[in-house]
């Protein structure tokens, strides 16, 4: 089956530094990869998505390059801010293999930005 | 805002009991999904909704039930609560959720937690 593999957490970061969070997939068909975060107290909100391979998704500033290759979407930000911090996940949908969108995500990885 | 509404936002109550978490989809979203997010089994699929119908079924226990009104609204009731269930209960909606969905986007509620004493 599908399945998501995130980089464990916490990533702590001072404030402009860069980040990458690590994210692995697999799947047996052609999925669509996101990133969601979920700031503390709320829901998840979708970041940014690729829906094929070398496609790239970005949004805030984040960044993810769908790799069929590797089997990878790293998160990259070249600068982060204290208002970062949350949790991230990695996610991926293959309705063309499974017959269904529904998402499978990673673990969360949890990312603290101090000033 | 996602546009997405859940009821209620917290839930406290006893081992037994059932409860029933209702969802309001985004104007036009006909797929209504639920996720449960807990500690030790992060966020889990359980079950897709279509118009009405039941479209996918992930991990969602026997003790658990699912609805789709006409109105596209859905309510996800548990019952014969244990303490286990106490988690945070997400509802995401999509415009199709089909294979032909492609890059069908999912948008999330900001959730329901619910506590089982």
């Amino acid at each position: 089956g599908n399945s998501v593999t995130q980089m464990e957490g916490p990533v702590t970061l001072s404030e402009e530094a860069f980040l990458t969070i690590n994210c692995t997939y697999t799947a047996t068909g052609y999925p669509s990869l996101f990133w969601y975060v979920q700031y503390p107290g709320e829901g998840l909100q979708l970041l940014l998505k690729a829906t094929k391979a070398d496609d790239k998704g970005s949004n805030k500033g984040f960044e993810a390059t769908y790799r069929k290759e590797t089997t990878s979407f790293h998160l990259e930000k070249g600068s982060v801010q204290v208002s970062d911090s949350a949790v991230y996940f990695c996610a991926l949908s293959d309705p063309m293999n499974s017959g269904y969108s529904t998402l499978t995500f990673g673990k969360g990885t949890m990312l603290l930005v101090s000033p | 805002d996602s546009g997405v509404t859940q009821t209620p936002k917290h839930l406290i109550t006893a081992t037994g009991q059932r409860v029933t978490l209702r969802c309001s989809p985004r104007s036009g979203d006909l797929s209504v999904y639920w996720y449960q997010q807990s500690l030790d089994q992060g966020l889990q699929f359980l079950i897709q909704y279509y118009n009405g119908e039941e479209r996918a079924k992930g991990n969602i226990l026997e003790r658990f039930s699912a609805q789709q009104f006409p109105d596209l609204h859905s309510e996800l009731n548990l019952s014969s609560l244990e303490l286990g269930d106490s988690a945070l209960y997400f509802c995401a909606s999509s415009v199709e959720g089909g294979p032909l969905a492609g890059t069908d986007t999912q948008y999330f509620g900001p959730g329901t937690r619910l506590t089982v004493l």
